[in-house]
């Protein structure tokens, strides 16, 4: 058990359609990361968060967003959801900004149909 | 070019063996070194973590970086079939104007080990 918390497990939803995943970090950890992983392009870097604030963006689609509270829990929200933003989106917690030795939570997969 | 390269296998060997896993890459400003192991249906979970180039022996797993080859490796000794996983490699290098670390993943060598 890595420490990082992803809720939920499955989600299956329709195209058009928003969900919030969400992501509680390792005890201690302040930064947060949010990546996904698909068959064809392995895992990719969305955006990461550090202690409330964004630090760095990868390949997010500008119809997702992430946000990160006071309590460091962070929520990736996808909207207009497409057939091809199905994929297991995991998220990721460090101690620092230093991504080095980052561990994953379990992952929510997301089926759009 | 891909800035990281990994053969997705899959790779199958007998229990016992000596495992020998690849990523080559591109950029030069990767500093950090990593790989991951992830078994199906769950998340990575950091196996090693290196910095600059040379060994790093932990258990049965030696890291190896070689930044002047830009090829860095895993090696797995004595492999029991509950090494039987999907193995990532990772690297990072500066993001630059934030002082955070971006991890760009190779895309995994799935490795069967047969008892």
């Amino acid at each position: 058990d890595s420490g990082v918390t992803q809720t939920p497990k499955h989600l299956i939803t329709a195209t058009g359609q928003r969900v919030t995943l969400r992501c509680s970090p390792r005890s201690g950890d302040l930064s947060v990361y949010w990546y996904q992983q698909s068959l064809d392009q392995g895992l990719q870097f969305l955006i990461q968060y550090y202690n409330g604030e964004e630090r760095a963006k990868g390949n997010i689609l500008e119809r997702f967003s992430a946000q990160q509270f006071p309590d460091l829990h962070s929520e990736l929200n996808l909207s207009s959801l497409e057939l091809g933003d199905s994929a297991l989106y995991f998220c990721a917690s460090s101690e620092s900004r230093l991504n080095t030795e980052a561990f994953f939570g379990q992952g929510t997969r997301l089926t759009v149909v | 070019q891909k800035e990281v390269e990994q053969d997705p296998g899959p790779l199958s060997v007998p229990e016992g063996a000596i495992v020998s896993l690849n990523c080559t890459y591109s950029n030069s400003a990767f500093q950090y070194f990593m790989w991951y192991r992830q078994y199906s249906r769950k998340g990575p979970e950091l196996l090693m973590y290196t910095y600059s180039s040379g060994n790093k022996e932990d258990g049965r797993f030696t890291a190896q970086v070689d930044k002047s080859s830009k090829y860095i490796s895993l090696f797995i000794r004595d492999s029991q079939p509950s090494d039987s996983a999907t193995y990532l490699c990772a690297m990072s290098a500066a993001y630059s104007g934030a002082g955070s670390y971006q991890l760009t993943f190779g895309k995994g060598t799935k490795l069967s080990v047969i008892p």
